[in-house]
């Protein structure tokens, strides 16, 4: 069975400080992975995502993730925080064969103080 | 317009009532999801069609849900004798292929679903 970990429903960092997602997965076989952001009353973005290849995958808006195997974690990141990452994050696992529908974490709420 | 559509953007209902929620795919992609998301969870899989037909269905929660792609664009989730826990967000997505490939999944802005 597959499913996703976001460690830290709510999360609040200082404007220009280092953003740190945490996303751990759980797949009998190996996955795709995704980040996406919801602002309020908005569709769900793409961030980005990774397939196969390197596993330090940069996404839009200065965001950046990197696929552990062994640790099974797919963490994302962001050097310096802006105040327009505030929103809600969403860590996704898609088995590939099994329809593709995304297997989704809770989300973490991001708040960037000024 | 270029991206997922859902009609209406909220829907208001009372218990044991029957509602129909629309999406418009992006043109063109022949995968369709469903997905519901309650307060403070992340989207749920619901149902995914691969062109008109309905390739998986077991996120489907019972037999009061229902969803339809006649003519493998416009779908239509139908939900018979609404419950209170019904209520939530009901977000669909489209992608261009879905056939084992990791297409991004576009996401429309979702229907909020509340049933009094």
């Amino acid at each position: 069975a597959q499913s996703v970990t976001q460690l830290g429903s709510h999360v609040s960092v200082s404007e220009g400080a280092l953003v740190l997602l945490r996303c751990n997965y759980s797949s009998s076989v190996p996955p795709y992975l995704f980040w996406y952001v919801q602002y309020p009353n908005q569709g769900l973005q793409l961030l980005l995502k990774y397939t196969t290849g390197a596993t330090l995958v940069k996404g839009i808006n200065g965001f950046e993730a990197e696929f552990k195997k062994s640790e099974t974690s797919f963490h994302l990141t962001k050097p310096s925080a802006h105040m327009s990452d505030a929103a809600e994050y969403f860590c996704a696992v898609m088995i590939a064969n099994t329809g593709n529908q995304f297997y989704f974490g809770t989300g973490t709420s991001l708040t960037v103080i000024p | 317009g270029a991206g997922v559509s859902q009609t209406p953007s909220n829907k208001v209902t009372e218990k044991g009532k029957y509602v129909e929620l629309r999406c418009d795919p992006i043109s063109g992609h022949t995968a369709l999801y469903w997905y519901r998301q309650s307060l403070g969870q992340g989207p749920e899989f619901l149902i995914y069609f691969q062109g008109t037909g309905a390739a998986d269905d077991s996120g489907l929660p019972n037999d009061r849900f229902f969803a339809v792609r006649p003519e493998g664009s416009v779908s239509t989730l139908k939900i018979q004798r609404t419950e209170r826990g019904d209520s939530a967000v009901y977000l669909c997505a489209s992608s261009s292929m879905g056939l084992g490939l990791s297409d991004e999944q576009f996401f429309g802005p979702g229907t909020r679903l509340t049933v009094l």
